[in-house]
């Protein structure tokens, strides 16, 4: 069973850097059958794909245009973990942000999420 | 990026009735790659169906997908209370991936 468990802080001043890790257990973060997301959720925007890390053998980062000069996914196999790094959030970034499995990445393509983590509430304001 | 938009915004149905939400896209959804979403408040949405048909693990079989192309739909049988949720579908056949809006069902 595959379980996703999603850390990092609440509140973030606007132009500073949003940071969360996700833990994976019951898969690796370096598996060549799984692709780890971030997806975030917001009145606004709705349900918005941010990105995603995967492993086949090599390393594949895919970003979503909207915010791809600001967003980075980085593994940690030590940890089996990875982590999203947003910055210079403004509060146009308030959002639930949540971490999520592909299967069966297809590497350059889209893909459907199997498993998520339980949602973190990232509030940007001063 | 394939806009969905979902139809209805809210259904009102019973306990036992057959709820029907349909999904449509602005492109031709590339290899039927359409998923469906249930989430209920506080919680991450979860996954019923993907390839526009195929079940995802434990979910019962009174949820169906079909649909082709542009035009797809999910069909609960007979609804139990548990259902009551916000369903969102999601393309993945063209990158990025996009999700529609969503449709509130909601207990009558």
């Amino acid at each position: 069973q595959v379980q996703l468990q999603q850390s990092g802080p609440g509140l973030v001043k606007p132009s500073q850097t949003l940071s969360l890790t996700c833990v994976i257990s019951g898969d690796s973060v370096s598996s060549n059958s799984a692709a780890w997301n971030w997806i975030r959720q917001s009145p606004s925007r709705g349900l918005e794909w941010l990105g995603r890390t995967h492993y086949k053998s090599k390393w594949y980062n895919d970003y979503a245009v909207s915010v791809k000069s600001r967003i980075s996914i980085n593994p940690d196999t030590s940890k089996n973990q990875f982590s999203l790094h947003l910055n210079s959030v403004t509060p146009d970034d308030t959002a639930v942000y949540y971490c999520a499995r592909s299967p069966n990445p297809r590497i350059g393509e889209a893909d459907e999420f199997d498993y998520w983590g339980q949602g973190t509430l990232v509030t940007v304001s001063s | 990026e394939i806009v969905l938009t979902q139809s209805p915004g809210t259904l009102s149905l019973s306990p036992g009735e057959r709820a029907t939400l349909s999904c449509w896209a602005s492109h031709t959804v590339s290899g039927n790659y359409l998923a469906w979403y249930q989430q209920k408040s506080g919680q991450a949405p979860r996954l019923l169906i993907y390839g526009a048909s195929t079940r995802a693990t434990g979910i019962p079989d009174r949820f169906t997908g079909s649909g082709s192309g542009t035009d797809f739909t999910l069909t609960i049988s007979r609804l139990e209370p548990e259902d009551f949720a916000v369903y969102y579908c999601q393309q993945y056949g063209s990158p990025p991936c996009s999700f529609g809006q969503g449709t509130k069902l909601e207990i009558k």
